[in-house]
C-alpha cells in the first residue's frame, strides 16, 4: 500500500527565504506526481504535475524534482512571500494511472512572516 | 485546465438533516470525483462518478449516505444525508485534465453540522 509522507508538517519562514518543501513515498512505481497548494477551508490548486518520465518542473517561482529511485520529491520555493502562505499538499498516483487510487500526502503548513 | 465551480462554498447544518454539494466543470469529462477531507487529515475519495451510471463508492463509504447524481457530462451532484457532526469536514469535487493526467479541484464545501 502507497504510503505519502510530508516534512515538516508545519513551516514558518521570514519573507524572502528560498525553503524547500519534502514528500516522500514507499512505493517507487508511480505515474506521476503533482503539488497542490490548499488555502484554509478552500479547493486545492494544481502547482505542478511531474510524469514518471521527468525529474523535474518548473513554474515561476516554484521548481519540483523527483527522483522515483528514492522515493522523493521536492518542491523548492524561491524568494518567499506572505501570498504564499498555505498548506501544500503532494499526491502520487499509480502505474496504470487509475486516478481512483491516488494517494496524497497529509500536507505541509507554511507561513511566511513579513 | 479545467475550471470547476462547487457550490455552496460552505454551510452550517442541523444534525439530521441533509445537505447536496453541487459541482460545475466547464468542459466534458468523464469522470468526476468526490472526496472529504477532515479536519486535518488529507483527502479521502469518497466515489468516483460517471456520466449514464451508478458511481464507485470506496470502501466505508455507501450510496445510502452520500448519494451522487451526475446527468451530464459536466455536472454532478454529492449529497451528505442524515448529517451528524462527524461529518463535519470539507468535501471536494475533482476532474482530471491534461490527457487523464493531471487533477483539478473545485473550491471546496467546508460543511459544519451542529
Amino acid at each position: 500500500k502507497q504510503e505519502v509522507t510530508q516534512i515538516p508538517a508545519a513551516l514558518s519562514v521570514p519573507e524572502g527565504e528560498n525553503l524547500v518543501l519534502n514528500c516522500s513515498f514507499t512505493d517507487s512505481a508511480i505515474y506521476n506526481l503533482q503539488w497542490f497548494r490548499q488555502d484554509p477551508g478552500k479547493g486545492l490548486t494544481s502547482l505542478l504535475l511531474i510524469q514518471s518520465s521527468q525529474r523535474e518542473q518548473t513554474s515561476g517561482r516554484l521548481n519540483a524534482s523527483l527522483d522515483k529511485s528514492s522515493g522523493r520529491s521536492t518542491l523548492y520555493i524561491a524568494a518567499s512571500q506572505p501570498g504564499d502562505s498555505a498548506t501544500y499538499l503532494c499526491a502520487v498516483s499509480p502505474p496504470s494511472g487509475g486516478y481512483q487510487k491516488v494517494t496524497f500526502g497529509t500536507g505541509t503548513k507554511l507561513q511566511v512572516i513579513p | 485546465s479545467a475550471v470547476i465551480s462547487q457550490k455552496p462554498s460552505r454551510d452550517i447544518c442541523q444534525r439530521g438533516t441533509s445537505l447536496t454539494i453541487q459541482c460545475q466543470v466547464d468542459s466534458q469529462v468523464t469522470m468526476m470525483f468526490w472526496y472529504r477531507q477532515q479536519p486535518g487529515q488529507s483527502l479521502t475519495l469518497i466515489a468516483t462518478a460517471n456520466q449514464g451510471s451508478e458511481a464507485t463508492y470506496e470502501s466505508g463509504f455507501v450510496i445510502d449516505k452520500f448519494p451522487i447524481s451526475r446527468p451530464n457530462l459536466t455536472f454532478s451532484t454529492l449529497t451528505v444525508s442524515n448529517m451528524s457532526p462527524e461529518d463535519s469536514s470539507i468535501y471536494l469535487c475533482s476532474v482530471l485534465g491534461g490527457g487523464n493526467t493531471e487533477a483539478f479541484f473545485g473550491q471546496g464545501t467546508r460543511l459544519t453540522v451542529v
